[in-house]
């Protein structure tokens, strides 16, 4: 049962501190999406990759935020430096002719 | 632009009854997908179903059926024989063809009453 990976599944860490999240993609999918669930905000789309070529990253903060798919087994997100609004649940989720699966998730705690 | 709407913020059901969730959606498109994700107290948001616009057959997985209503861009989903594990916050989502993003709706929140 094929599945999208993500690693940490739980991150507490302090304000300044840089936080990288994993993902694992369904082997043959050449999407993925990196997203971001809040209470106040919903479900954001930050960046998203097809083909390992990033195609839109609107919607993650420049500054601090870096998505990157080093090989098809593997897309990164990083955050540098963490604040605490960032705390989030971050979902990568992984594609294949218009439909996507999702991680599950990895919870993040910056204090 | 493709939007959509769940009017239904909270709904409730019975163990073993049927419920119906709302869902409509606005596009231009002609090729176009929708599904619904279930997101249980995990945060695990797991497909539930999925419907191609061109077909006409509503789709079904085993408890879980829509209501697919073109013209009237509707997307209903309907869950028979509730159980306790349905509980969960359900989006309905659309996408259509080659465009890769999902636009989704704010959600519905169900509760199964025991």
């Amino acid at each position: 049962d094929a599945r999208v990976t993500q690693t940490p599944r739980h991150k507490v860490t302090e304000m300044g501190q840089e936080v990288t999240m994993r993902c694992q993609p369904i082997l043959g999918h050449n999407t993925v999406f990196w997203y971001r669930q809040t209470m106040m905000q919903g479900l954001e789309l930050l960046a998203y990759f097809r083909n390992r070529a990033p195609l839109d990253d609107s919607g993650m903060p420049k500054d601090r935020f870096s998505a990157e798919m080093p090989d098809a087994t593997l897309a990164t997100l990083k955050i540098q430096p963490s604040e605490p609004r960032d705390s989030a649940v971050y979902f990568c989720a992984s594609g294949q002719r218009e439909t996507q699966y999702f991680g599950p998730g990895t919870r993040l705690l910056v204090l | 632009a493709q939007t959509v709407t769940q009017s239904q913020p909270e709904m409730s059901v019975q163990e073993a009854e049927t419920v119906t969730l709302s869902c409509t959606y606005d596009t231009s498109e002609s090729d176009y997908y929708l599904f619904w994700y279930k997101q249980p107290p995990s945060r695990q948001m797991i497909l539930v179903i999925r419907q191609e616009a061109y077909k006409q057959q509503n789709a079904t997985e085993n408890r879980f059926s829509v209501n697919f209503q073109k013209a009237a861009k509707s997307f209903s989903l309907k869950i028979s024989d509730s159980q306790l594990g349905d509980a969960a916050m359900y989006f309905c989502a659309y996408t259509y063809f080659g465009a890769q993003k999902l636009v989704f709706g704010q959600g519905t929140r169900l509760t199964i009453n025991p």
